[in-house]
């Protein structure tokens, strides 16, 4: 079967830096990946992590432990339009995700 | 045009109404797919189409049919639907059908059954 875990919310201050935390079972699994969903907008590809260890784009870095399926998604200096919903996805064939946590950034 | 478009983006329908939904990818992949998203609910798959051939079909019902004529084009059919099928209805396209490809999500179809 497959199971995965996100906070359903998280508040965090302007320009604070946020973790957000994926826990995940799955039959089968090639990487995880995290999209991100404005209101009213279409969900859009952050970031892959195939390998264990911290990949980095910008304010936005992932990190995947295999070995503890776990993952996690930091992001650093938070602006207000970061505010949004973040899905992990653990890969297989085809992609799983989650529900979603969602963050609001506040002044 | 580039990316992924989806039409009509709205759509309201009784549940006798036939209607489709058509979705078009400018990106050159060869994967595509249809998601269902409803308030407070994770994603949901609904189908795959890889190289135009249905993939997965995760035990949708059977009021709800997918077409790829191509691989730059998918429809989703709906005939009978229930109110409960009002939702989010989002189409992604990716290079290949593997999770590790990056998906191109549409701004997808607000659609409501009355």
């Amino acid at each position: 079967g497959q199971s995965l875990e996100q906070p359903s919310e998280v508040t965090a201050v302007e320009g604070a830096i946020v973790q957000i935390n994926c826990t995940y079972q799955t039959s089968g699994f090639y990487g995880l990946s995290w999209y991100q969903q404005h209101d009213g907008g279409a969900p859009t590809f952050l970031s892959y992590n195939g390998l264990d260890g911290l990949e980095e784009t910008g304010r936005f870095s992932s990190f995947l432990s295999r070995s503890d399926s776990y993952g996690y998604l930091l992001l650093q200096e938070l602006q207000m339009k970061d505010s949004a919903s973040y899905f992990c996805a653990p890969g297989n064939t085809p992609l799983v995700f989650g529900k979603g946590t969602r963050l609001s950034v506040i002044a | 045009e580039t990316g992924v478009t989806q039409t009509p983006r709205h759509l309201v329908m009784g549940m006798t109404n036939k209607k489709s939904l058509k979705c078009e990818q400018h990106l050159g992949h060869n994967a595509m797919y249809w998601y269902k998203q409803s308030a407070k609910k994770p994603l949901e798959l609904m189908f795959v189409y890889s190289l135009e051939e249905r993939v997965e079909n995760n035990s949708v019902p059977s009021r709800f049919s997918p077409e790829c004529p191509n691989s730059s084009h998918l429809f989703l059919h709906l005939h009978t639907l229930q109110p409960e099928d009002s939702a989010l209805y989002l189409c992604a396209s990716s290079r290949t059908g593997h999770s590790y490809n990056e998906q191109f999500f549409g701004p997808g179809t607000r659609l409501t059954v009355l």
